[in-house]
């Protein structure tokens, strides 16, 4: 069965910093996907950026870029020159079988100004 | 770009009802739908997975005569809680696939807005 650890319960990280998110997971598959949701108060889930795991190169998505180390089966997410609306839940989530998605337990990311 | 809607967003109901929750894909047609649980500060749990046209797939632990889901058209799975009582209050939340077949780099995943249950 695959399992994701998110290790970090919450991490604080003030305006115009940088913050890393950490994410290892475990599976005995070659092809997968991986993914970051961010979830707001209201509960909505934003995805915020996903990898494939069959690419190299690490993913970004504007200030949002991720670290990928297929063989430590790690995924942690770089949140770059923080904003007050980046702070909220975010879920490192893995998926080898038609989108059933397996979540971490989420790191609640705090913004200071 | 693709939309799924879930409705309602809340609900209170008496304890001994039961409750339907809808998920639709309101601009694809989706074939597989999953539905999830959330407690309070935790995450999200599978519960299930919809298919169009034949029985749902729970996860283990998951009553099946408690949670029943009907996927009976392309773009709307349902998910009712049986016989509600006060530990079943939880959010729930539905997501869809975008794409057809097996799994690929094309596939998206588009989740609901979530419902929030209140058994009193």
């Amino acid at each position: 069965a695959q399992t994701v650890t998110q290790s970090q319960p919450e991490m604080s990280v003030q305006e115009a910093e940088t913050v890393t998110l950490s994410c290892t997971y475990d599976t005995s598959e070659s092809d997968y996907y991986l993914f970051w949701y961010k979830q707001p108060p209201s509960r909505q889930m934003i995805l915020v950026i996903r990898q494939e795991a069959y690419k190299q190169q690490n993913a970004t998505e504007n200030r949002f870029s991720v670290n990928f180390q297929k063989a430590a089966k790690s995924f942690s997410l770089k949140i770059s020159d923080s904003q007050l609306g980046d702070a909220a839940m975010y879920f490192c989530a893995y998926t080898d079988s038609w989108g059933k998605l397996q979540f971490g337990a989420g790191t609640q990311v705090v913004v200071t100004p | 770009g693709a939309v799924v809607s879930q409705h309602p967003s809340r609900v209170i109901c008496k304890s001994g009802t039961s409750v339907k929750i809808e998920c639709r894909s309101l601009d694809f047609q989706a074939t597989t739908m999953f539905w999830y649980r959330q407690f309070p500060k935790q995450s999200l749990m599978l519960m299930a997975t919809s298919n169009e046209g034949s029985k749902a797939t729970y996860e283990q632990g998951v009553e099946k005569d408690k949670f029943l889901i009907n996927h009976a058209s392309l773009t709307l799975s349902t998910l009712t809680v049986t016989s509600a009582h006060p530990e079943d209050s939880s959010f729930y939340i539905c997501s869809a696939r975008e794409s057809e077949g097996s799994w690929g780099s094309g596939n998206t995943i588009y989740f609901g807005e979530g419902s929030w249950l209140t058994v009193v």
